[in-house]
């Protein structure tokens, strides 16, 4: 079935450095969402990226979505201890819309 | 804002007993699903539901597992009989332009 890999696993940062995680698959996606999960809690939707290249902006968060519509990224500038949680990138698959999920990153932020 | 809502938070059941997760799901949305997460582990599907009848299930989604929309709000996935190894966080979703999550349901089998 479809597959997304997502790295790293886990980044340490300290406040106000950048970080950046990867989503790939092997596979054209038709759409690419992107949650954030703080510690103990839900996956939170933060967006969903669907035109070929596509770049969307949240405040300090870039969301880019590939060329070729098989890898995305996610970079926060500047990190906040706020930023803190684990990251997911969901690939909708099918007609139901059901999410293929990532491992996801889990960013700490050292103050 | 509305939101997806899932009772009970916390569920602790013995091996072999039966469990019914609750939700809620965000009223005029459509389309409706039911997500495990194993302990520091990814999200995974188990079912989506769609005119209330299952559209897609995974693998995981196996004869023990079943889900009802037994009136027009609520949504139920139901264990019948648990094993440790179901012990996970239930997530209950339901699709806008994304998915919107409840806050989960922990299951501890013991």
């Amino acid at each position: 079935g479809q597959q997304v890999m997502q790295i790293p696993q886990y980044q340490h940062v300290q406040e106000g450095e950048d970080f950046t995680t990867y989503c790939n698959s092997s596979t054209t996606l038709s759409n690419i969402q992107w949650y954030k999960q703080r510690p103990g809690g839900h996956p939170v939707f933060l967006i969903q990226l669907v035109k070929s290249g596509e770049v969307k902006k949240q405040k300090r968060l870039t969301f880019q979505f590939g060329e070729a519509k098989k890898n995305s990224s996610l970079h926060i500038t500047a990190t906040q201890t706020t930023d803190v949680g684990t990251y997911f990138c969901a690939a909708a698959s099918g007609n139901t819309g059901k999410l293929i999920f990532g491992q996801g990153t889990t960013l700490q932020v050292k103050p | 804002e509305p939101e997806v809502t899932q009772t009970p938070s916390h569920q602790v059941t013995q091996m072999g007993q039966e469990v019914i997760l609750r939700c809620v799901p965000i009223s005029n949305h459509l389309y409706f699903y039911w997500y495990r997460q194993i302990l520091g582990q990814k999200v995974e599907f188990l079912v989506s539901f769609y005119n209330n009848e299952i559209s897609e299930k995974s693998e995981i989604f196996d004869d023990q597992f079943s889900v009802e929309r037994p009136d027009g709000s609520n949504f139920t996935l139901k264990i019948r009989s648990t094993k440790l190894e179901d012990s996970a966080m239930y997530f209950c979703a339901s699709r806008g332009s994304g998915a919107f999550f409840g806050q989960g349901t922990r299951l501890t089998v013991v």
